[in-house]
């Protein structure tokens, strides 16, 4: 089974600075997908940046990017001059790649979360 | 379109009591499921659903069951609640994977349903 683990249970940074969030998994499989998600007070799950394993290039979207290592197993996220609607719990989840027969479809495994705060 | 919909949003229980958690989605995903998420854990797959009549177990299934009698309702029922039952549960759907994931294939999250079990 995949694993996910998030090792910074909080993290904080000025608003403008930069953060780097940490995430590792553990898998066997070679093609997969790695996610990130904000989850704000309000509860909602919201994406923030996907990589698809086969692709070597890191994904960015705007003030996110990813440093995705695949031989270290390790897929990082940075914010760039971040801002107070930043502040939030963030999650990165790792999924298998779909494959006839495959038990795992689909799913999606969580790690436990990092709590930024940005502060003014 | 509403998403995914999730009723309630909050609700308090008595242990031993049963219920129901609502799930709907007007995008026609095949692909449907419960999470609950509880403080250093995470998000934890309790079950999902490929298709209308097709459902499996995922990590913590025990005390939770799921039936997915139309494409568009995936309902939690929790048979007599436990104080351990105690969560913030979340209902996603998504598309049938493609080759690639896309928007079109990642999960969209319900709001969430908080539930107390004194």
């Amino acid at each position: 089974a995949q694993t996910v683990t998030q090792s910074q249970p909080e993290m904080s940074v000025q608003e403008a600075e930069t953060v780097t969030l940490s995430c590792t998994y553990d898998t066997s499989e070679s093609d997969y997908y790695l996610f990130w998600y904000k989850q704000p007070p309000s509860r909602q799950m919201i994406l923030v940046i996907r990589q698809e394993a086969y692709k070597q290039q890191n994904a960015t979207e705007n003030r996110f990017s990813v440093n995705f290592q695949k031989a270290a197993k390790s897929f990082s996220l940075k914010i760039s001059d971040s801002q107070l609607g930043d502040a939030a719990m963030y999650f990165c989840a790792y999924r298998s790649a779909p494959h006839a027969g495959g038990t795992s479809y689909g799913k999606l495994t969580f790690g436990q979360g990092t709590i930024l705060t940005v502060h003014p | 379109n509403a998403g995914v919909t999730q009723t309630p949003k909050f609700q308090v229980l008595k242990t031993g009591q049963s219920m129901t958690l609502q799930c709907a989605q007007d995008m026609n995903h095949e692909y449907m499921s419960w999470y609950r998420q509880d403080p250093g854990m995470g998000l934890r797959l309790i079950h999902y659903s490929v298709g209308a009549g097709i459902t499996d177990q995922g990590e913590v299934p025990n005390g939770y069951n799921v039936s997915r009698s139309t494409t568009e309702d995936f309902p939690l029922r929790l048979l007599s609640a436990a104080p351990s039952q105690t969560s913030v549960y979340f209902c996603a759907s998504r598309r049938k994977s493609g080759q690639t994931v896309s928007g079109a294939n990642v999960l969209t999250f319900g709001a969430g349903s908080r539930l107390t079990v004194l």
